[in-house]
């Protein structure tokens, strides 16, 4: 699975867009980028996945460039609730396992 | 949503004993869960994937005889701690997916182990 390169902490004003980037320069062409986050102490939790196209759900936006090396996960109005680690992942979409974590970026909403 | 049990969500034992931690995909079918450690202030750490039927795959430096993992039937997975120990402590956490092609992985909510 290819290598991910996320800001190890990023700060985000309450009711902004937090836009989280990640790097994943070395991407296959069968690969899906996938986000999670992790509240302390709590299992992770699934955000978002996309090949290619942009994608949109209750939770959150995800842009990825046209050459697949890059993406940004979009928090549109970020709540203290969403204070948490997130974790960006390339993986094969059929590969039966090993989604492998890196250190993810810390978010911290502030008041 | 898909939804994945694990229990229990804390447990305390002493030296030498066993423990086992159950993991539980509840709307779904899972014939691969993978179970990870996670240090405080650490990334997770892949230790194992569980296979439906079949032997588990270990990652390198994972002790097979001291994390023994069963997945018994496509919902349940167990991981056993056995003869544990002081650094055994730790948060174990685990996944699974169901069958579709690029399905996300669902998480449980975790198990804090103490071992004193």
């Amino acid at each position: 699975d290819a290598k991910t390169t996320q800001p190890p902490s990023m700060d985000c004003a309450e009711g902004r867009a937090a836009n989280l980037p990640c790097n994943h320069s070395t991407i296959s062409g069968n690969e899906y980028v996938y986000w999670y986050r992790q509240i302390h102490s709590q299992g992770p939790q699934y955000i978002i996945h996309g090949l290619k196209n942009n994608e949109t759900n209750e939770m959150a936006s995800l842009i990825i460039t046209e050459d697949r090396k890059s993406s940004t996960l979009i928090l549109p109005h970020a709540t203290l609730r969403d204070t948490a680690v997130y974790y960006c992942i390339v993986r094969v979409g059929n590969n039966a396992g090993k989604s492998t974590f890196g250190d993810g970026t810390t978010l911290t909403v502030k008041p | 949503g898909a939804v994945v049990s694990q229990h229990p969500s804390r447990v305390i034992c002493k030296s030498g004993t066993s423990v086992k931690i159950e993991c539980r995909s509840l709307d779904f079918q899972a014939t691969t869960m993978f179970w990870y450690r996670q240090f405080p202030k650490k990334s997770l750490m892949l230790m194992a994937t569980s296979n439906e039927g079949s032997k588990a795959t270990y990652e390198q430096g994972v002790e097979k005889d001291k994390f023994l993992i069963n997945h018994a039937s496509l919902t349940l997975s167990t991981l056993t701690v056995t003869s544990a120990h002081p650094e055994d402590s730790s948060f174990y956490i685990c996944s699974a997916r169901d069958t579709t092609p690029s399905s996300p992985l669902h998480f449980g909510n975790g198990t804090r182990l103490t071992v004193t």
